[in-house]
């Protein structure tokens, strides 16, 4: 069975300082990897994506893949309180359905 | 402005009773999918939809029902099938293989 898995967290990181969130997943075929933000009650906004290997930058938040390990990762740097969510890993297997297989998401608290 | 809209926000089933959740989106996105979210779970795919008229079942599909009479609606039928339904229903679209999903705000069910 196809799997994403995080740490369930709550990963604490004080105000200012780099978050870095994990995700690892078990389909090596895997070719889309999506980085998605949830706040409390509401539903989730995507805030990344990444197809290839390296990283990528968009202001704060940097995406890190590394295929050969199936790990992905999510780095926010200079945290803000309003940071503080549930951050998903979704990872499509391929195919064309283009079905998201979601991990279970870690939560993040950023201390001011 | 383009979106997914879900309504209603919350709602609230009677035991033995047929409810529906309804899904709109105008991004003229082609696939569209239903997802439920319980606490600790993550995402569980309900149903998708590829195109027009045409919808297959996901991981958690028993209890549910779907139509794709239009491109621009998905809607859930929540039956009395489905045991324990209370849980927090995700609408998504996506324009294709390879991208990332749009969800809607959401839809809180409670069974009373």
């Amino acid at each position: 069975q196809k799997e994403v898995e995080q740490n369930s967290g709550p990963l604490s990181v004080p105000e200012g300082a780099i978050a870095s969130l994990n995700c690892t997943y078990s389909d090596r075929v895997s070719q889309s990897f999506f980085w998605y933000r949830q706040y409390s009650g509401k539903s989730p906004e995507l805030i990344m994506s990444i197809y290839s290997n390296g990283d990528k930058e968009d202001g704060r938040f940097t995406a890190q893949l590394n295929k050969a390990s199936q790990y992905v990762s999510l780095l926010i740097r200079d945290s803000q309180p309003s940071d503080s969510a549930t951050y998903l890993c979704a990872v499509n297997p391929g195919g064309a359905t283009n079905k998201l297989i979601f991990g279970t998401g870690t939560l993040l608290a950023v201390q001011p | 402005d383009g979106g997914i809209t879900q309504s209603p926000k919350y709602l609230f089933r009677k035991e033995g009773q047929n409810v529906t959740l309804s899904c709109e989106q105008n991004l003229n996105h082609d696939a569209m999918y239903w997802y439920r979210q319980d606490p600790g779970q993550g995402l569980r795919l309900i149903y998708y939809s590829q195109i027009v008229n045409d919808f297959q079942k996901g991981d958690i599909a028993e209890g549910y029902s779907v139509s794709r009479e239009k491109k621009e609606s998905f809607p859930l039928t929540v039956t009395s099938a489905q045991k324990n339904p209370t849980a927090f229903y995700l609408c998504a679209s996506s324009t294709g293989e390879g991208y990332g999903y749009t969800f809607g705000s959401g839809t809180r069910l409670t069974v009373v």
